[in-house]
């Protein structure tokens, strides 16, 4: 089955630097990539998202790549703010096996001010 | 319109016994999965439906673990003779349909503890 390994596990940043999160899948037929963002106590909401048929998307703050010939894909937060400070999972799935999401193990993301 | 939700929101029990967990996904969503998120860690795939479809129960860890989703809509998982590494989040996520890379949108979890 598939495999998600997320580096690193955990990640400090002074508030307006670029936070970088890695991650590498092994199923070369996964076509879905989303990362959630977890608050301390709350459910996992989706940050940003990207399917195989794009190698980047950006929305504001917020980049995602996908290299699909080297399995890896990563997270990109610009001008890192305090309310960016959470545990950011990513995760990958294939719709012929009803998208059923793989997670990474996480990474704990604090933005010092 | 309203999110998933699940309840209860908190579950203790004891060792041995057997609990239901409920999760009401977004209206006119086809698709609902059920996760398991233990203590510091990522999230584990345990479930999931589709529509009518024989649901996928890959990601169940024992046979002590079954879930049921009645009409199309209410899911509930249940464990039965509880053991203390089944104390974990137990979230559920909807999503339009399962045959397409739909966002999943997860409700707020129930947290079960098992003594």
């Amino acid at each position: 089955g598939e495999n998600v390994e997320q580096h690193p596990s955990t990640l400090s940043v002074q508030e307006g630097d670029s936070a970088v999160i890695k991650c590498t899948y092994s199923d070369s037929a996964s076509n879905y990539f989303p990362w959630y963002k977890q608050e301390l106590g709350k459910r996992p909401q989706l940050i940003i998202d990207i399917r195989s048929n794009v190698g980047e998307k950006k929305d504001q703050r917020i980049a995602v790549t996908l290299n699909k010939t080297a399995k890896h894909f990563s997270l990109h937060i610009t001008e890192t703010q305090p309310e960016d400070s959470a545990v950011y999972f990513c995760a990958a799935s294939k719709q012929a096996a009803g998208n059923k999401l793989t997670f990474g193990g996480g990474t704990r993301v604090l933005v010092k001010p | 319109g309203a999110g998933v939700s699940q309840s209860p929101s908190n579950k203790v029990t004891e060792k041995g016994k057997d609990v239901e967990l409920r999760c009401d996904p977004i209206s006119g969503h086809t698709a609902l999965y059920w996760y398991r998120q233990s203590l510091g860690q990522g999230l584990e795939f345990l479930i999931y439906f589709q529509g009518n479809s024989a649901p996928d129960k890959s990601g169940l860890p024992s046979d002590r673990f079954s879930a049921e989703r009645t009409g199309g809509s209410v899911s509930t998982l249940t464990i039965q003779r509880t053991q203390q590494e089944d104390s974990a989040v137990y979230l559920c996520a909807s999503s339009k349909q399962a045959s397409s890379t739909d966002t999943q949108y997860f409700g707020p979890g129930t947290r079960l503890t098992v003594l």
